[in-house]
C-alpha cells in the first residue's frame, strides 16, 4: 500500500533561517507531487505540484522554492524565513489518470519567530 | 487553471439534521472532485469523490452530486453527529485547487 512521510512534524525558525522540509511517497511510481500552505483557520494554497523528475510548477511568487531530485521525493526550501511563512505544511501525491485520488501526508507545522 | 469557490464558510446544524456544503468550479476541463475532511491539527482526509461520468455517489450517510452543466457539486451529510464537526474541503482540476473550506458544527 501507498504511503506518504513529512518531515519534521513541527519546526520553529528564526527570520531569515533557511528551511528545508521534505515528503516522500512509498509504494507508488510516478505520482504526481503536490505543496500546500494553511495558515491558521484557513484554507489550503497550492504552493507547488511536480508531474515528474526536475518538473516543478510554482503557483505563488514568494520566497520558498521546491525540488524534485528523486521520483517519490519532494523537498520545499527557502534560503531566508519570513513571519508570513508560519503555516501548516501539508505534501500530498497523486496517481493522475483513472485514479485521481489525492492523499495527504501529516504535515509540518511552522512557526517563524 | 481551476477556480474553486466554496459555500458556506461557516455551517451549524443540530444533531441529526442534514448538510449541504456546495462548490462551483470554472474549468470545464475538469472530472475529478474530491471531498476531504480536516480535523484539528491533521491534514486532510479523503471522505468522498466524484468522477465526471457520474451524476451522484452515495457512501452511508454522505452523498455527492455532479452537475457538469451548471459546474457546480455538492455535499450532503445526513442524520449528523457531533463527531462530524471539523473543516470540509472540495477541490478540483489537474492541479487539485481547493475551495476556502467549510467549518461544519453539529450541535448535541
Amino acid at each position: 500500500s501507498q504511503t506518504i512521510h513529512q518531515w519534521p512534524a513541527t519546526l520553529v525558525q528564526p527570520v531569515g533561517s533557511p528551511l528545508s522540509l521534505e515528503c516522500t511517497v512509498e509504494g507508488t511510481s510516478n505520482p504526481n507531487l503536490y505543496w500546500y500552505r494553511q495558515a491558521a483557520g484557513r484554507g489550503l494554497q497550492l504552493l507547488f505540484y511536480s508531474v515528474g523528475i526536475g518538473q516543478i510548477s510554482s503557483e505563488v511568487p514568494q520566497n520558498l522554492s521546491a525540488s524534485r531530485p528523486q521520483d517519490r521525493q519532494f523537498i520545499l526550501s527557502s534560503k531566508k524565513l519570513l513571519l508570513s511563512d508560519s503555516g501548516f505544511y501539508l505534501c500530498a501525491w497523486r496517481l493522475g489518470g483513472d485514479t485521481d485520488t489525492q492523499y495527504f501526508g501529516p504535515g509540518t507545522r511552522l512557526t517563524v519567530l | 487553471g481551476e477556480n474553486v469557490e466554496q459555500h458556506p464558510s461557516t455551517l451549524s446544524v443540530q444533531e441529526g439534521d442534514s448538510a449541504v456544503i456546495k462548490c462551483t468550479y470554472s474549468d470545464s476541463a475538469s472530472n475529478y472532485f474530491p471531498w476531504y475532511k480536516q480535523e484539528l491539527g491533521k491534514g486532510p482526509q479523503l471522505i468522498i469523490d466524484i468522477r465526471s461520468n457520474v451524476g451522484e455517489k452515495k457512501d452511508q450517510r454522505i452523498a455527492v452530486t455532479l452537475n457538469k452543466t451548471a459546474k457546480h457539486f455538492s455535499l450532503h451529510i445526513t442524520e449528523t453527529q457531533p463527531e462530524d464537526s471539523a473543516v470540509y474541503f472540495c477541490a478540483a482540476g489537474d492541479d487539485m485547487r481547493f475551495g476556502a473550506g467549510t467549518r461544519l458544527t453539529v450541535k448535541p
